[in-house]
């Protein structure tokens, strides 16, 4: 089934520890983003890629760094996890700027810093 | 700053009723805008779109009516469901392509 799939589902991580969480497509999207997702504050926008080999910053870029070394895999990476990056994390993809922008979304990586 | 947001954090209907959500938005600049269904545990899902070139547009039991002149969206949902109980989003796309979310609105169906 065609679709964004994130991994992990969930994950506990110390404060200072390093992580990446993984995002994967395979409908040849050319834009991905990743999103994170609080309560009250609704999804915002940390970075983007409107194609393979370019990526630009959000809403909330900092303490977060992405790559797109092609175009199905765009890992978000937190270098040194503070207890604020807890939030439910979405990546998501479109086909681009054209007509359509509709954003398809992963389930989710539910991250929690202690 | 200029920024989507919603006029109603929660909505309760009856099921059988049809129900509103508002948006407003101020960037006036946006030629694109989506509603997404949310429901928990899961990541948004596309329910409708509509171009700025647009009033409204309709799909199976949703409406969306876009009002340029005070920038405000809203989505209707012809009777609402059980499983229309969700959290709602509108975005707007930005000039750069970037979607723009407002904050939500959480739909309860009493049945």
């Amino acid at each position: 089934i065609a679709g964004i799939t994130q991994a992990p589902t969930s994950q506990i991580l110390a404060a200072g520890r390093r992580m990446t969480l993984r995002c994967t497509q395979d409908m040849r999207h050319n834009a991905m983003y990743w999103y994170r997702q609080d309560l009250g504050l609704g999804l915002r926008l940390i970075h983007y890629s409107n194609t393979a080999g370019t990526t630009g910053k959000g809403e909330v870029p900092d303490g977060y760094s992405v790559s797109r070394a092609n175009t199905d895999d765009f890992p978000l990476t937190l270098a040194s996890a503070v207890p604020s990056q807890t939030s439910v994390y979405f990546c998501a993809s479109s086909e681009g700027q054209g007509d359509r922008t509709e954003a398809f979304f992963g389930q989710g990586t539910r991250l929690t810093v202690v | 700053g200029e920024s989507v947001g919603l006029h109603l954090p929660t909505l309760s209907v009856q099921e059988g009723d049809n129900s509103i959500i508002n948006c407003a938005y101020s960037n006036s600049a946006s030629d694109y805008f989506i509603w997404y269904k949310q429901e928990s545990g899961k990541g948004p899902q596309f329910i409708i779109d509509i171009r700025s070139n647009m009033d409204k547009r309709q799909g199976q039991r949703v409406t969306v009516l876009l009002n340029k002149t005070v920038k405000h969206l809203s989505l209707q949902i012809a009777a609402t469901q059980p499983g229309d109980s969700a959290v709602y989003f509108c975005a707007e796309r930005r000039s750069q392509g970037n979607l723009i979310f407002g904050k939500g609105t959480k739909l309860s169906v009493k049945p």
